[in-house]
């Protein structure tokens, strides 16, 4: 079975900070591995994968994210975070085993602070 | 706009109603997946269509059900609603059903029942 965990459920920034989501998955298996962000009032947008190629994942709006398997995580960072940045964030894996299902974390707000 | 259109945005109805929820998917994709978001459960994934046939099956309740039409529409019905069934229901599409290929989500259906 596969599993994701995301370490504080809300995370509150100044303008301009960095910002830092973590994640941690559990697969029995090599895993596919997602984050999306929400809106208010709106549907799921990907921000980037990692698919077993490099590593380190850069994605829309400035964002990255490392695969580490040694610590089974998938941390979300952005250098320098903008007003536009409140949202929630989603992390999510997948595996061959599970087919294309994706297995969602419980998710973070994310509050900028001006 | 992911491409990906849900309707209705919202829908109201009482405790032991039956409703359809209905998804287009992006120009061009084959497989639909139906996500539920609650408060108490997070997002769960539900189950997928790829081309017509039921490719995988989640956490759905035995009082959902759904299908994929020949043009690759979906429907998601829900029935003898209970007030724990209140969530948001998304759609999301993909181009095939392998794990590489990224889910496009819909803006989703918000489902009170009262």
């Amino acid at each position: 079975a596969q599993s994701v965990t995301q370490l504080g459920s809300h995370v509150s920034v100044s303008e301009g900070a960095l910002v830092l989501l973590r994640c941690n998955y559990s697969s029995s298996v090599p895993p596919y591995l997602f984050w999306y962000v929400q809106y208010p009032n709106q549907g799921l947008q990907l921000l980037l994968k990692y698919t077993s190629a490099a590593t380190l994942v850069k994605g829309i709006n400035g964002f990255e994210a490392e695969f580490k398997k040694s610590e089974t995580s998938f941390h979300l960072t952005k250098p320098s975070a903008h007003m536009s940045d409140a949202a929630e964030y989603f992390c999510a894996v997948s595996t061959e085993a599970a087919g294309n299902k994706l297995t969602f974390g419980g998710g973070t707000r994310v509050l900028v602070k001006p | 706009d992911s491409g990906v259109t849900q309707t209705p945005k919202h829908l109201i109805t009482a405790t032991g109603q039956r409703v359809t929820l209905r998804c287009s998917p992006r120009s061009g994709d084959l497989s639909v997946y139906w996500y539920q978001q609650s408060l108490d459960q997070g997002l769960q994934f539900l189950i997928q269509y790829y081309n017509g046939e039921e490719r995988a099956k989640g956490n759905i309740l035995e009082r959902f059900s759904a299908q994929q039409f020949p043009d690759l529409h979906s429907e998601l019905n829900l029935s003898s609603l209970e007030l724990g069934d209140s969530a948001l229901y998304f759609c999301a599409s993909s181009a095939t059903s392998g794990q590489y290929n990224e889910q496009f989500f819909g803006p989703g259906t918000r489902l009170t029942v009262l």
